[in-house]
């Protein structure tokens, strides 16, 4: 069955420093999708991304995020300059299609801890 | 706006006891897709079910079921004969078809199934 991939599994940052997170979604999805879930927490929407630019983003995703699909396979969340409370998981996902009875997969998620 | 809300936040009984999770959401569409994911000690989000508005039709697969009530606005998931590998953090969301492919969590309830 295909997978979204994300690497690295677990990361960890100094305060400040900038960090990418790599997501490889299905290769025949077209929507991509940025979720964080702060330990203990709920799972809260980051940011979507359709045909190279950002279809929707929350509150939560301000200008120290970015979004970028640099080939045809990666899709990357950067984080300008990390600072505590963006410690948290980060799964990134991907769907076919904008409907969602279409469906959604996740990835397995990304750890971040910043120190 | 969306919301959905998990009054539960622990749910703990000895394995082989039924566990019934509450989730109650809120929206304005008139179209929209409910679901419910598991996420296991590991962290990843296990994609569970998914459910129309317009589909009230409820479903066992398993051990595993579902009862769905536009009426009270909830969408309430079953374990029959629990077992030590379901505990989890269960997670209920909610999808607006206006909002594309966006989920809005709930908070989870974690269910911890005893030997």
């Amino acid at each position: 069955e295909p997978e979204v991939t994300q690497t690295p599994s677990h990361q960890v940052t100094q305060m400040g420093q900038e960090v990418i997170l790599r997501c490889v979604p299905i290769s025949n999805h077209l929507y991509f999708y940025w979720y964080r879930q702060i330990l203990g927490q709920k799972v809260e929407f980051l940011v979507s991304f359709y045909n190279n630019e950002i279809s929707e983003k929350s509150e939560i995703f301000d200008d120290q995020f970015s979004v970028e699909r640099p080939d045809g396979s990666n899709f990357t969340l950067k984080i300008r300059s990390t600072k505590l409370e963006d410690s948290a998981m980060y799964f990134c996902a991907s769907s076919e299609a904008r409907q969602t009875n279409y469906g959604y997969t996740f990835g397995s998620g990304t750890r971040l801890t910043v120190v | 706006a969306q919301k959905v809300t998990q009054a539960q936040t622990e749910i703990s009984v000895v394995e082989k006891e039924d566990v019934t999770l509450d989730c109650v959401y809120e929206t304005r569409d008139t179209t929209y897709y409910l679901f419910w994911y598991k996420q296991p000690p590991s962290g990843e989000l296990v994609f569970l079910i998914r459910r129309n508005s317009f589909d009230e039709q409820n479903e066992i697969s398993g051990r595993y079921s579902w009862n769905f009530q536009k009426s009270t606005s909830s969408f309430n998931f079953t374990i029959t004969a629990s077992q030590v590998v379901d505990s989890a953090v269960y997670f209920c969301a909610l999808s607006e078809a206006a909002a594309g492919n966006k989920l809005t969590f709930g908070g989870g309830t974690r269910v911890l199934v005893k030997p």
